[in-house]
């Protein structure tokens, strides 16, 4: 198994742009999430599904879409770009285990 | 609502020396409870999990953790550590039905070795 992948590792965005987030994993798991982690403030959970076709909000969803149309793949939108959204993404997805197998991660700079 | 406190940002210890980072929880029902390590520029670890069976959870690399219902605490505890411990540790804590988990993180316990 590959796990969680991410991609792109880091990128580049100036004010305003759009792109989207990639995450996939290869361990059938219903459950996945994305979170941002900012310095001192942990990680915080944007989105999340609990399978295909269900998307819910998490702590800080303002400026960012997801879709699950299948198990494998949910990725992250983002519609317009602003500083704020500068941080480290991480996608995750929880199994059997009940704990959450986490993604390699996103670098993202807005400029 | 379920929310969680990790009472230090930043903790130093010697080589050899035993670990202490501390966490306590606030959750409405039966709470799972995790500990995660960060090292520099890389992703999480799962380091140990509660999840209402022992109290007493061991982890990988000699770390282990207690939960204690009481004093709704669930401290992180190695004897004796290594330069390879330096990271970061997130206390994480889910009050969630399996499948349908919410994570709520803490802010992060930065730990550095001594040498």
């Amino acid at each position: 198994n590959a796990g969680v992948t991410q991609t792109p590792k880091f990128q580049v965005l100036k004010t305003g742009q759009s792109m989207t987030l990639q995450c996939a994993q290869d361990m059938n798991h219903e459950y996945m999430s994305w979170y941002r982690q900012d310095p001192g403030m942990g990680l915080r959970l944007i989105h999340y599904s609990v399978g295909a076709g269900i998307t819910d909000q998490g702590e800080v969803p303002n400026g960012y879409n997801v879709s699950r149309s299948t198990t494998e793949d949910f990725p992250l939108r983002l519609l317009s770009a602003a500083p704020s959204q500068t941080s480290v993404y991480f996608c995750a997805s929880i199994g059997t285990s009940g704990s959450e197998d986490f993604g390699p991660g996103t670098r993202l700079t807005v400029l | 609502a379920q929310s969680v406190t990790q009472l230090d940002s930043h903790v130093s210890v010697s080589e050899g020396t035993p670990v202490l980072l501390r966490c306590n929880y606030s959750s409405s029902y039966s709470p799972s409870l995790f500990w995660y390590v960060q090292h520099p520029n890389k992703g999480l670890q799962l380091l140990l999990k509660y999840t209402s069976a022992a109290t007493l959870v061991k982890g990988i690399n000699g770390f282990e953790a207690e939960f204690k219902k009481s004093e709704t605490s669930f401290h992180l505890t190695k004897p004796s550590a290594h330069m390879s411990d330096a990271a970061e540790y997130f206390c994480v804590v889910s009050d969630g039905d399996f499948g349908n988990e919410k994570l709520t993180f803490g802010t992060g316990t930065r730990l550095t070795i001594i040498p």
